[in-house]
């Protein structure tokens, strides 16, 4: 089946830890997505790629970092200078450059401990 | 820039009741505009969206919404809702026919359809 698997579905992170959350999608799209969700503020874009080896800053980047060496992984490191962390994490993928249509993964939930 | 106002964060309605969720954005180019749902602990899925054309689109799951340019609203509706259908609904627009296109979404609604 196509689609976007994200992993793992639940973290826990201490305090000052990197931590990476995996994003793959099997569409074969260029573009890809990162989104932060807090309860009654919808999604927040962090990062987005439109093509391997190039990403760009969302509305939220600071704390976060990046990586798109393949085009079907975009993982996101959660770094330790983001200073609130516990969220939930959606990884998205277009079908083209346009965006008339996105898909989700079902989504990290990230704790802080 | 874009924005989304999605007016009401709760919507609560009995089964088999009709139900309207409210959309207004803010853009100065015309924009692509989408619907998603979400339930508890998953991802977004796609209910419908406009593109072009005919100002009254259909989605899955009954659903339909009608693009207004004119009041900057892409409202949501179904006549007649079920028990499954709580969940947390999410409009959000994308500027048109622009590359490397972003999503801007609403706060979201949540609808609590009660038996």
């Amino acid at each position: 089946d196509g689609g976007i698997t994200q992993s793992p579905k639940y973290l826990f992170r201490k305090e000052g830890q990197n931590v990476t959350l995996s994003c793959e999608q099997n569409l074969n799209h260029d573009a890809m997505y990162w989104y932060r969700q807090d309860p009654g503020q919808g999604l927040r874009l962090i990062y987005y790629s439109q093509i391997v080896n190039d990403f760009q800053k969302g509305d939220i980047a600071e704390g976060y970092s990046v990586s798109r060496e393949k085009k079907e992984s975009f993982p996101l490191t959660v770094t330790s200078a983001q200073k609130n962390p516990t969220a939930f994490y959606l990884c998205a993928s277009s079908i083209d450059r346009e965006n008339t249509e996105a898909f989700f993964g079902q989504g990290t939930r990230l704790t802080v401990v | 820039a874009q924005s989304v106002t999605q007016l009401d964060s709760q919507v609560p309605v009995f089964e088999e009741a009709p139900v309207e969720l409210r959309c207004n954005y803010s853009s100065s180019v015309s924009v692509y505009l989408f619907w998603y749902v979400q339930y508890p602990n998953q991802g977004l899925q796609l209910l419908l969206k406009y593109l072009s054309g005919s100002t009254l689109v259909k989605g899955i799951n009954g659903f339909e919404a009608e693009f207004n340019k004119s009041q900057t609203s892409f409202h949501l509706r179904k006549p007649s809702v079920h028990i499954s259908d709580t969940a947390e609904y999410f409009c959000a627009v994308a500027r048109f026919k622009a590359a490397g296109n972003k999503l801007t979404f609403g706060g979201g609604t949540r609808v609590l359809v009660k038996p």
